[in-house]
């Protein structure tokens, strides 16, 4: 039972291009959410996502940043003209259903730095 | 008032010591307190997790105790070996889907 997976590990970007990461949630979850890590900090809320809906934004950057999760296919978060305050890791997480306390699991992260 | 404060940024303890992290909050609609493990290059993996109708929980080594009233709870770790050497996130939910994290502890348990 392959666990969340996101690719790519690692992405350099040069300031102004685009960055697009990538999330394949567990088998059988259909909730997605996204999170940043920065250098010595903790995990920020960004997104949470269901199947081709977006429940909650309320953590996302209002410019440049947007994210999905359609019908088939991974969740992707995408990074428009990216700048090197956005380098930081990118944590993806799945559940089966929402509110699910101890079914949450993340995957390994996708560290962007930007040059 | 989203905030979870989380302490002491670092610990260094001995084989055999017991790791005591502390977290503090102040929404009171928080009403989940998960404790959260992550090594170098690896994403967080979660270690226990408590309900406010509890005071205390544990899991093997690791024993969380929370305080309704003070708006606080905490991490222990019994025995704590080498192999727990790792960077531990207190977090908290309540009323939506998302996990507000503290700024993590850097555990460092010497052989």
């Amino acid at each position: 039972n392959a666990g969340v997976m996101q690719n790519p590990r690692h992405l350099v970007r040069r300031r102004g291009q685009e960055a697009r990461l990538r999330c394949s949630p567990m088998k059988g979850h259909s909730h997605v959410y996204w999170y940043r890590q920065l250098p010595e900090e903790g995990l920020k809320f960004m997104v949470y996502l269901q199947k081709e809906n977006i429940i909650d934004e309320s953590g996302m950057p209002k410019e440049r940043f947007s994210a999905e999760f359609p019908k088939e296919g991974p969740s992707i978060l995408r990074i428009q003209q990216v700048v090197r305050g956005d380098s930081a890791a990118y944590f993806c997480a799945s559940s089966p259903r929402a509110m699910s306390g101890n079914t949450i699991y993340f995957g390994e992260g996708s560290w962007l730095t930007v040059v | 008032q989203q905030q979870v404060k989380q302490s002491p940024q670092s610990l260094i303890v001995q084989k055999g010591g017991i790791s005591i992290i502390n977290c503090a909050y102040e929404n009171t609609a928080f009403d989940y307190f998960p404790w959260y493990q992550q090594f170098p290059g690896k994403g967080p993996a979660l270690l226990i997790a408590i309900r406010p109708d509890v005071s205390e929980k544990k899991e093997g080594r690791f024993t969380i105790s929370f305080n309704k009233s003070a708006k606080q709870f905490s991490l222990h770790i019994m025995d704590s070996q080498p192999g727990d050497s790792a960077t531990y996130f207190c977090a908290a939910r309540g009323g939506s889907e998302k996990l507000v994290f503290g700024k993590g502890t850097k555990l460092t348990v010497n052989p």
